[in-house]
């Protein structure tokens, strides 16, 4: 199993363009979340899936939108980003197995709003 | 609200001693609690959880505690190795949530 992936690694936009931040699973879990690490700071929750087709706001979603059309994947849009956007972007699956959950981590994709 | 804390930021150690690394909950309905290692550059990675209903786990080198009367969880790391050196957060899963709350982290570095 390749586990959770993210593309692309890195990028730079300029304050208003627009661009997806790709993820996807091949561990059939149901649980899927976007997260934002701003430096020296914990991970903030952007949206979350509980399912293809079920999508949720998180902590932060301003500035964000998600959709779930399949099991495996998980894209993350910013439609007009803004230097507040510049941060490093996790995507994340679970399972829940006997009311417990471990997430695992995609290696994260570092954004640069300029 | 609820909320997730760590009480030291930077832990320095010296290579095989004992880590211990502290966080404080403030959600006492929380019923699952995850500690995650991030190395420089990466996804944070799970190291070990435990549920409300223990008070301590362990795996390899590493040890969770739960102390529900004050919300305090503590992961301890014997034996410290370098390849230890990375940022440590502390998560809950809030009862019936599928969101996790992480706090802010904490350093640990190692000295050989």
């Amino acid at each position: 199993n390749a586990g959770v992936t993210q593309t692309p690694k890195f990028r730079i936009l300029k304050i208003g363009q627009s661009m997806t931040l790709q993820c996807a699973q091949d561990m059939n879990h149901n649980y899927m979340y976007w997260y934002r690490q701003d430096p020296g700071m914990g991970l903030k929750l952007i949206y979350y899936s509980v399912g293809a087709g079920i999508t949720d706001k998180g902590e932060v979603p301003n500035g964000y939108n998600v959709s779930r059309s399949t099991t495996e994947d998980f894209p993350l849009r910013l439609e007009l980003a803004a230097p507040s956007q510049t941060s490093v972007y996790f995507c994340a699956s679970s399972y829940r197995q006997s009311g417990q959950e471990t997430q695992y981590f995609g290696p994260g994709t570092r954004l640069l709003v300029l | 609200g609820e909320s997730v804390g760590l009480h030291l930021p930077t832990l320095s150690v010296q290579e095989g001693d004992n880590s211990i690394i502290n966080c404080a909950y403030s959600n006492s309905a929380s019923d699952y609690f995850i500690w995650y290692k991030q190395e420089s550059g990466k996804g944070p990675q799970f190291i070990i959880d435990i549920r409300s209903n223990m008070d301590k786990r362990q795996g390899q080198r590493v040890t969770v505690l739960l102390n529900k009367t004050v919300k305090h969880l503590s992961l301890q790391i014997a034996a410290t190795q370098p390849g230890d050196s990375a940022v440590y957060f502390c998560a809950e899963n809030g009862a019936g949530f599928q969101k996790l709350v992480f706090g802010t982290g904490t350093r640990l570095l190692v000295s050989p």
